[in-house]
């Protein structure tokens, strides 16, 4: 079935220094991308996101870049911050024939950074 | 504007209790929702997608008699959990894509978490 693999799973990164979280899907029809933000006990909150149309998207300090043909789909965040600290989860969606689309979300990256 | 509501925000209950939870579209009609369920440390895993007025849409392992879902308005769909045991103990998050705007956008409600004793 449709899988979304996501490393790594816990990363540290010291403040300031830059962080890249990567992504890869299984299902070729898959073609938006959003990358989300939670913190503990709250609700995912959408970062950025990307269409298969485009292979690069950036909005201040996020960038994401993603890869077709390899299927890989990378969040990469500059000068992170200690507010960045957080688990990331990317997801993989595609239209399914009942006309909505389908999030099949990935293991998720605990981001800690280090003051 | 997109903002979506879950009720309660968390719950305790007996084990072999049945628990309703609420998922509200505050300000925009939600055509489809989305039932998510999360356990600790772990990643959201999507148990069904419900259109308003129909059935819900089951992904496979969900049981359908176990997990009841009403979609029965464009504000409102509630998430029934029957008979519930310890291992229904998670963190429920629903969310909502609107009958406008973009087809793959979902907003996410700010989850229930559901402790069964």
């Amino acid at each position: 079935g449709e899988n979304v693999e996501q490393h790594p799973s816990t990363l540290s990164v010291q403040e300031g220094d830059s962080a890249v979280i990567k992504c890869t899907y299984s299902d070729s029809a898959s073609n938006y991308f959003p990358w989300y933000k939670q913190e503990l006990g709250k609700r995912p909150q959408l970062i950025i996101d990307i269409r298969s149309n485009v292979g690069e998207k950036k909005d201040q300090r996020i960038a994401v870049t993603l890869n077709k043909t390899a299927k890989h789909f990378s969040l990469h965040i500059t000068e992170t911050q200690p507010e960045d600290s957080a688990v990331y989860f990317c997801a993989a969606s595609k239209l399914t024939t009942s006309g909505t689309y389908k999030y099949i979300f990935g293991t998720g990256t605990r981001l800690k950074v280090l003051a | 504007g997109a903002v979506v509501s879950q009720h309660p925000s968390w719950v305790i209950c007996k084990s072999g209790t049945s628990v309703k939870i609420e998922c509200r579209s505050l300000d925009f009609q939600a055509t489809t929702m989305f039932w998510y369920r999360q356990f600790p440390k772990q990643s959201l895993m999507l148990m069904a997608t419900s259109n308003e007025g129909s059935k819900a849409t089951y992904e496979q392992g969900v049981e359908k008699d176990k997990f009841l879902i009403n979609h029965a308005s464009l504000t409102l769909s509630t998430l029934t959990v029957t008979s519930a045991h310890p291992e229904d103990s998670s963190f429920y998050i629903c969310s909502a894509r609107g009958s406008t705007g973009l087809l793959y956008e979902q907003y996410f409600g700010p989850g229930t978490r559901l402790t069964v004793t």
